[in-house]
């Protein structure tokens, strides 16, 4: 079964430090995979996609077939990162599938 | 300006009431999807429909229906049988069902019980 994991509930970095929101998936195909981003009062927004390989407000996420991962990283975390991030896959014919999501707070 | 509009934000419910959460989207999408947000929990699909007129059961479809005789417009019901509705609910769209394409949320609606 498609399942999407993101281990933590609640990631706490100091602004400046990096930071690694991570996610793992489980799925026999070659899914799509999403990262989207909550910020406080705001509605659920994509923040980035494999096939773009952009870097979105400092953020990148890099495929990991063997280890099936999609974790985003981003250098040095500011205050407005603050937000739940939620990691998602697709495939051709099927419905996304969310994992859990991760708070991240940016302490000042 | 093109998106996803739901009402109302917030929603309140008393024992035994079916209430409706309206959905609405100028972006000429196709399909469009209902998802209930709890904490911990992330998004799970309650149903999803892929043209007019046509709509499936998601994940934990038991307590909610949907209509979608519009393309514009896919409300959800939650009825009596839904005994723990409390809860964020969001709508989304995409163009078209079955792509790789990302989906468009609205801002939500918070049901709570009275």
């Amino acid at each position: 079964a498609q399942r999407v994991t993101q281990p933590e509930k609640l990631l706490s970095v100091f602004k400046g430090a990096p930071v690694e929101l991570k996610c793992n998936y489980s799925y026999s195909g070659s899914p799509e995979l999403f990262w989207y981003v909550q910020y406080s009062r705001q509605r659920l927004q994509l923040l980035l996609r494999h096939i773009s390989r952009e870097s979105i407000k400092g953020f990148t996420a890099d495929l990991n077939k063997g280890e099936t991962s999609f974790h985003l990283k981003k250098p040095f975390a500011q205050e407005e990162d603050s937000a739940m991030y939620y990691c998602a896959l697709i495939n051709y014919g099927q419905n996304f599938v969310f994992g859990p999501g991760t708070r991240l707070s940016v302490l000042p | 300006d093109g998106g996803i509009t739901q009402s109302p934000k917030y929603l309140f419910r008393k024992e035994g009431q079916n209430v409706t959460l309206s959905c609405e989207q100028n972006l000429n999408h196709d399909a469009m999807y209902w998802y209930r947000q709890d904490p911990g929990q992330g998004l799970r699909l309650i149903y999803y429909s892929q043209i007019v007129n046509d709509f499936q059961k998601g994940d934990i479809a038991e307590g909610y229906s949907v209509s979608r005789e519009k393309k514009e417009s896919f409300p959800l019901t939650v009825t009596s049988a839904q005994k723990n509705p409390t809860a964020f609910y969001l709508c989304a769209s995409t163009p078209r069902a079955g792509g790789l394409q990302p989906q468009h949320f609205g801002d939500g609606t918070r049901l709570s019980i009275l």
